[in-house]
């Protein structure tokens, strides 16, 4: 079962900010939080994760609470190709050995950039 | 930079046939390797991982199986395909780090007939 928590759908205005939260109040302490992306008959796309400091890259924002148990993802400027569902995940470690861990994807949220 | 490649894009099998997906990935070295299927309006499952050639760990029991010849090569196969095994499959890398991402490829959608 996915260990995250998200709104099943959002709409955003193309050209706005698009802020998408994520619950996760049972994360454990060394549990990262990734988010991702897929459009419709495509792969998931890796957008950004972090631990617990705020992250920034070229195509989001991620914004972790102090207590670690709910976090933001923001698309500075949402596109009309920024729709898609979206994907909030705390890794789960399958391999004690520190190596290939699977993803637990939920259900995400489908943002829809209206024009 | 690393590319990942699947082929084919979409397939169609008559049930019992024999299937096999090929994943390869380009621009690293010693990638973690994953096969996931998504079926229809349900969240991705993982199948397989590798973290090296000819290591290969099952996530759940099923028809399928997977193999590492080479470092960058991840093959999904089974003998006889049921009706149960029609989905989106995707293919996965990731380095060795602790905690780096899973990067995906553009996935195969298998229909069995």
């Amino acid at each position: 079962d996915a260990k995250t928590t998200q709104p099943p759908s959002m709409d955003c205005a193309e050209g706005r900010a698009a802020n998408l939260p994520c619950n996760h109040s049972t994360i454990s302490g060394n549990e990262y939080v990734y988010w991702y992306r897929q459009i419709h008959s495509q792969g998931p796309q890796y957008i950004i994760h972090g631990l617990k400091n705020n992250e920034t890259n070229e195509m989001a924002s991620l914004i972790i609470t102090e207590d670690r148990k709910s976090s933001t993802l923001i698309l500075p400027h949402a596109t009309l190709r920024d729709t898609a569902v979206y994907y909030c995940i705390v890794r789960v470690v399958m391999w004690s050995g520190g190596g290939a861990d699977g993803l637990t994807f939920g259900k995400g949220t489908h943002l829809i950039i209206q024009p | 930079s690393q590319t990942i490649h699947q082929w084919p894009a979409t397939l169609v099998q008559p049930v019992g046939s024999p299937l096999s997906l090929e994943c390869t990935v380009e621009g690293t070295s010693n990638p973690n390797l994953y096969w996931y299927r998504q079926a229809a309006g349900r969240g991705l499952q993982l199948l397989f991982y590798s973290v090296g050639i000819g290591q290969i760990s099952s996530e759940v029991p099923q028809n399928l199986s997977a193999s590492r010849p080479q470092d960058r090569q991840f093959i999904l196969s089974s003998k006889k395909l049921l009706l149960s095994d029609s989905g989106f499959y995707l293919c996965a890398w990731s380095r060795t780090d602790s905690n780096q991402p899973q990067h995906f490829g553009d996935g195969t959608r298998l229909s069995i007939l």
